[in-house]
């Protein structure tokens, strides 16, 4: 079964503060992904990485960055965390190519305060 | 841009059939995906389709795909309350994949 895990399930932070996010996955997968998710508003593409090293900015980018290491880890940072990111993130990997099913952590509710 | 689009709410009783739909936009997609998110967790793939199919069933699950409106629809068969949760589909656009906004489903007892 393909494993994908955050490092944490909730986390609560200060205004400013810097915030890594971690994500690991256990298959191999060459792409991954971190979304935001918010009541009313679905999923949203921060960035994703389609190969180490490599990233591309999704809808809403602005205020995180990423990295990409290692091929099973993907980070999410938060430079100067603002109160307007609290929010459910979710991180996501999958190959790429066949089905491209995203197959998704537990994901971590960030309250920045 | 593209836009998936989904009722954001269902409500039915314990027992019935439940039906989710969906609209979307690339008709170049070739799979076309529904998820199921169970509160405070991620999202799980429950079944996907592939897009030259118009319908696909696995259990209680019966997916309908109609290209010609771009119209994606989930069937739930006899509806439990472990079936409340958020429903997502999706469609791929390459190697991504474009979410729809959800629909939360609550199945009463």
């Amino acid at each position: 079964d393909v494993k994908v895990t955050q490092s944490s399930r909730y986390l609560v932070k200060r205004t400013g503060e810097k915030v890594f996010l971690e994500c690991v996955q256990d298959m191999d997968h060459e792409n991954m992904f971190w979304y935001r998710q918010d009541p009313g508003l679905g999923l949203r593409l921060i960035y994703f990485s389609y190969d180490v090293k490599m990233k591309e900015k999704g809808d809403i980018p602005e205020g995180y960055s990423v990295s990409r290491e290692k091929k099973e880890r993907f980070s999410l940072i938060l430079e100067s965390a603002s109160t307007n990111q609290t929010s459910m993130y979710l991180c996501a990997s999958s190959l790429s190519q066949g089905t491209y099913e995203q197959y998704f952590g537990p994901g971590t509710r960030l309250t920045v305060t | 841009g593209e836009d998936v689009e989904q009722s954001l709410f269902l409500s039915v009783r314990e027992g019935d059939s439940s039906v989710i739909n969906c609209t979307y936009t690339d008709s170049s997609s070739t799979y076309l995906y529904w998820y199921k998110q169970e509160p405070g967790a991620g999202l799980q793939l429950l079944t996907y389709i592939f897009s030259n199919m118009d319908m696909k069933q696995d259990q209680r699950l019966t997916v309908l795909l109609n290209k010609k409106d771009k119209h994606l629809s989930l069937r739930i068969a006899d509806t439990q309350t472990g079936d409340s949760a958020i429903y997502f589909c999706a469609e791929d656009a390459g190697n991504m994949l474009t979410f729809g906004g959800g629909t939360r489903l609550m199945v009463k007892p």
